[in-house]
Parts: structure tokens; C-alpha cells; sequence
């Protein structure tokens, strides 16, 4: 089975401060994804990396950093988080191919900004 | 970009009844669609993926459908029963296979169903 593992799992931040938040991935898949839940808009994808040293903006970048230093680690990180960050965050990961090729997503963690 | 429409955002059903959910996406060169559950707290469970080239695809208990020419996705739950209770979310991806985890999602459908 795939793993995906996010820590933290729940987070409380306060405004302003830099907020990291970890993934990681046991799959050897090349490709892994952040995403941002909030209630009536799904899933928005906010960053996402092909491989080590690779990130790539997605739809809603702004007000995110992401970190891909390894093929296992992808962090997103939030330089001055605001409450509208106020989320549950998906990471995600796939292998890349010349086909569909299923992501698997980890468990998510709850930030919230106060 | 690609923009996806899911309906509708709650829905209640009895048990033994079916239940449908509908997106409609607007990039013509989408290719790949699933259908994801999501139980309160957890992650997201793929139930189904289906290719631009099927169009009907059934799984244990629902029918996704594939209308190309109207870009229309729909899920099928034949005859709900209480443990289908979750958020359902379709998504699509018109990436090719170095990426297709580069989905866009719908809104999501709050299925509740009660005996």
C-alpha cells in the first residue's frame, strides 16, 4: 500500500509567523502535490513537484513556498501565514508514466491561523 | 484553465434509493476523471477512474457515465445505503501520464442517507 505521511497532523499558528508544513512519501514516485481543502471549493491544487529541486506553481500559489529536497520529502511553506490560510492540507504522490498512473493522498493536516 | 461544476452541493436520499451526482468540465482535452469519497476527517478514497476512451464504467453498488460530447461526468449510486454517507468529489486531469495528479476538483456533494 502506499504511504503518504503529513505531520503535522493539526496545527495552530498565529499570524505572521513562518508556518512548515511536511510530507512524505514511501512510494518512490516522482511527482508529489499540495493542495488546500476549504468547505464549497474541493480540492485547489497550490504547488507541485516532478522530482528533487523541482517545484512548480499550481492554481493557487500565492502566499505559499513549497520545498522539494529529496524524491521521500516535499514541504509547503507558509512565510507569513494570514487566517485566510486557515485550511486542511492535502499532499499528494504519483509516479510519472506514459499512462494514468493513480496518486495516492496522505491523511491531511488542519492548520489553523489565529 | 480548466474549470469543473459539481451538483449538487448536498443531496438526501432514502436508503434503497439512487442517488446522482453530475460535473460538467469545460477543457475539451481532459482525459482522465475520477470520482473520490471522502468520509468526515478522512482523506480521499478513489472510487472510480475513468478514460476518455470508456464511457461507462460500474463499480460495486454505482455507475460513473462519460459524456464527451456534452462534458459531462456523472456518478450512479444504484440504491444508497447509510454507509454511502461522505462527501463526493469528482476531478480531472487533461495532463498527460508524467503528471496526471494535476487534477481539478469539483465543489464536492454532501450525500446523506438516511433508513
Amino acid at each position: 500500500e502506499a504511504a503518504v505521511t503529513q505531520s503535522p497532523r493539526n496545527k495552530v499558528a498565529v499570524t505572521g509567523g513562518k508556518v512548515t508544513l511536511s510530507c512524505n512519501q514511501t512510494n518512490n514516485h516522482n511527482n508529489m502535490y499540495w493542495y488546500r481543502q476549504d468547505t464549497g471549493h474541493g480540492l485547489r491544487l497550490i504547488h507541485y513537484s516532478y522530482g528533487a529541486g523541482s517545484t512548480e506553481k499550481g492554481d493557487i500559489p500565492d502566499g505559499y513556498k513549497a520545498s522539494r529536497p529529496s524524491q521521500e520529502n516535499f514541504s509547503l511553506i507558509l512565510e507569513l501565514a494570514t487566517p485566510s490560510q486557515t485550511s486542511v492540507y492535502f499532499c499528494a504522490s504519483g509516479d510519472a508514466g506514459q499512462g494514468y498512473t493513480e496518486v495516492f493522498f496522505g491523511k491531511g493536516t488542519r492548520l489553523t491561523v489565529v | 484553465g480548466e474549470q469543473v461544476e459539481q451538483r449538487p452541493p448536498h443531496l438526501s436520499v432514502r436508503e434503497g434509493d439512487s442517488a446522482v451526482i453530475t460535473c460538467t468540465y469545460t477543457d475539451p482535452n481532459s482525459y482522465y476523471f475520477f470520482w473520490y469519497k471522502q468520509e468526515p476527517g478522512a482523506s480521499l478514497q478513489l472510487l472510480m477512474k475513468v478514460f476518455s476512451s470508456t464511457e461507462i464504467n460500474e463499480g460495486q453498488g454505482f455507475t460513473v457515465l462519460l459524456n464527451k460530447k456534452d462534458k459531462r461526468l456523472s456518478l450512479n449510486l444504484t440504491a444508497a445505503h447509510p454507509g454511502d454517507s461522505a462527501a463526493y468529489f469528482c476531478a480531472v486531469s487533461a495532463s498527460t501520464g508524467a503528471n496526471t495528479g494535476k487534477l481539478t476538483f469539483g465543489h464536492g456533494t454532501i450525500l446523506r442517507v438516511h433508513p
